[in-house]
This record gives structure tokens, sequence and C-alpha cells, in this order.
């Protein structure tokens, strides 16, 4: 079964400092892995996404996130946090061997705060 | 390019009214679409989703349902709202084929059952 894992429900950053949000996975086969990003209120957008190539992929907004197979994670991070980075992120997963077509399982969610 | 729209924005029920919550999309053909609902403002909950015209799965039970009468329509529907039926509601699509799991989602519903 798939799942994945986003151990902080919180992270705190001051602006300009290099922020890090976390997320670990359970696939069968080789993962697909998508960072999402939500403002209040909001529908979710698409930041980034790995699914094959290489580790470090760069996305919307600034942020990267860097695919490590041995770890099982896909840490989201970027170099210089913004107060409008402020924000829930969420960490999502499928596999090559999704029996679903289509489908994502979602973790829980952290909720990113930049102070200025 | 693909735009995805959500009705009404905001709604405030009784318990015990019905629902309806609509979903459409433009812009491609037979996505996959889905219907998460997403409790105090943190983890979505998969509630449906659809591979094709009248192809609907739910993830779990409960006291809704959802259809597709159309390639790009998706309804989620209730017809006796309850008090924890509250939330966020979302509406995404996918590609179905490439790389289908990318979805797309649209801004929301947002549900008070009072």
């Amino acid at each position: 079964a798939q799942s994945v894992a986003q151990p902080e429900d919180q992270v705190n950053v001051a602006e300009g400092n290099p922020l890090t949000v976390k997320c670990t996975y359970s696939v069968s086969g080789n993962p697909y892995l998508f960072w999402y990003v939500q403002y209040p209120n909001r529908g979710l957008q698409f930041l980034l996404k790995y699914i094959t190539g290489d580790n470090l992929v760069k996305g919307s907004y600034g942020f990267e996130a860097e695919f490590n197979k041995s770890q099982t994670s896909f840490h989201l991070k970027k170099p210089s946090a913004l107060v409008s980075d402020s924000a829930l992120y969420f960490c999502a997963v499928n596999s090559d061997r999704g029996s679903t077509l289509g489908r994502l399982y979602f973790g829980r969610g952290t909720q990113l705060t930049v102070w200025p | 390019s693909q735009t995805i729209h959500q009705w009404p924005a905001t709604l405030v029920q009784p318990v015990g009214s019905p629902l309806s919550l609509e979903c459409t999309v433009e812009g491609t053909s037979n996505p996959n679409l889905y219907w998460y609902r997403q409790a105090a403002g943190r983890g979505l909950q998969l509630l449906f989703y659809s591979v094709g015209i009248g192809q609907i799965s739910s993830e779990v039970p409960q006291n809704l349902s959802a259809s597709r009468p159309q390639d790009r329509q998706f309804i989620l529907s209730s017809k006796k709202l309850l008090l924890s039926d509250s939330g966020f509601y979302l509406c995404a699509w996918s590609k179905d084929s490439g790389n289908p799991y990318e979805q797309y989602f649209g801004p929301g519903t947002r549900l008070t059952v009072t």
C-alpha cells in the first residue's frame, strides 16, 4: 500500500533563512512524488514533482525537492524563505505499480509560517 | 489551457437538507475526476473518484454520493446533510494517460452545516 508521512505539523522559520519541509513515503514499485501548496480557503496548487531522472527537482516560486531513494524521502526546500511562503504544504505519492490510475495519497500537511 | 470550476464557493445548509456541489473541467477530455474533503484546514480525505462517465468509485462509506453525468462534470450530492458533513470540498482532475498522477485542483467549496 502507498503512504506518505509528514512528520511535522508546523514549521516556523525567519524570513531570509532556508526552509525544509519533510516528507517520507512508502510505496510498492518506483515512486511518483509531488508537493502541493494551499493558501487559506483556496485549492491546492502544484509546486513540483519527481517521476524519474535527476534527484533534485526544481519547482515553482523557488522551491526545490530532493528525492532520496535510500531514505525514502522527498523533502521540500527553499534557500531563502519569504513571508509570502507561509501556507499549508502537502506531500503526495503514488507509484508505477499504483492499482488505481491517477490516485494520489496525501500526507496530513505541514503548516509553514515565515515571520518577518 | 485547462481550467476547473467549482460552485458554489460557500454554502450554509441546515441539517437534513439536500446538497449538490458541482465541478466542471474545461480544456481537456476524458479526465480522471476526484472529490476530496478537508476538515479543519488539514488533511485531505478522498471521497470519490471517476475514470469515466457513470463510473464512480467510493473510498469511504458515508452520507454522500457522486455522479458524473457528462465527461467533464462531477457532482457531489447528499439527500440529508449531517453536521459532520461540514468542511472544505475540493474537486480535482488528472489526465487519463501519460502522467495521470499530477492532479489539478479547483478553488473549493466551503460547506457549513448548521
